[in-house]
């Protein structure tokens, strides 16, 4: 009965790397959501995704961020050419399908990103 | 613009004592509110909820008051505990939204 597993737990990139961010839902769960906490600062919502479909990502820079849940496999967030300003915790959270359900988010542990 | 503020960034309690944690909201549009519970170094846990139809949620030691009018809610702890010590984020939703919204959180410790 795993959580929702994010990793890695940490990641080191120098600037003008890529980054790749992996989330794998709790069982069940078809809903992924993406945060970003910058120091000193609350949850960011980025990207609302469902299998196969992006179904919000209003919260995402327009550039170097992309996220996709494919048919098999973890939702991964994408970031290219990280600047230092990516430095944040993001966090994956799943909620079960249902229209209430849904509000109930299940997060990971999140992956630091620091960028060099 | 944020939609659901949290105007205390940290509140110190004594053990045993009550703990207050407020949270105002400015979308008249959200009708279910949440709090989440988070440790360093971990995610986010679910705590409690209301939905708008309600103005009062309990569970255990925590108790979640909604006042529609004022677009306030709040969360008591009774009594606190040094384990509650934490960042607590109040959280809001609505029908026609897909997402939550999150206040910036506010770290509470409980001394012992």
């Amino acid at each position: 009965n795993a959580g929702v597993m994010q990793n890695p737990r940490h990641l080191v990139r120098r600037r003008g790397q890529e980054a790749r961010l992996r989330c794998s839902p709790m069982k069940g769960h078809s809903h992924v959501y993406w945060y970003r906490q910058l120091p000193e600062e609350g949850l960011k919502f980025m990207v609302y995704l469902q299998k196969e479909n992006i179904i919000d990502e209003s919260g995402m820079p327009k550039e170097r961020f992309s996220a996709e849940f494919p048919k098999e496999g973890p939702s991964i967030l994408r970031i290219q050419q990280v600047v230092r300003g990516d430095s944040a915790a993001y966090f994956c959270a799943s909620s079960p399908t249902g229209a209430l359900a849904k509000n109930i988010q299940y997060f990971g542990a999140g992956t630091r990103l620091s960028v060099l | 613009d944020q939609q659901v503020k949290q105007n205390s960034p940290s509140l110190s309690v004594q053990e045993g004592r009550i703990s207050i944690l407020n949270c105002d909201y400015t979308n008249s549009m959200f009708d279910y509110f949440l709090w989440y519970k988070k440790y360093p170094a971990e995610g986010p846990t679910f705590l409690i909820s209301i939905s708008s139809i309600k103005d009062k949620n309990e569970d255990g030691r925590f108790t979640v008051f909604l006042n529609k009018s004022a677009k306030h809610l709040s969360l008591h702890i009774v009594p606190s505990q040094p384990g509650d010590s934490a960042v607590y984020f109040c959280a809001a939703s609505g029908a026609s939204y897909d997402k939550v919204i999150f206040g910036p959180g506010t770290s509470l410790s409980v001394i012992p």
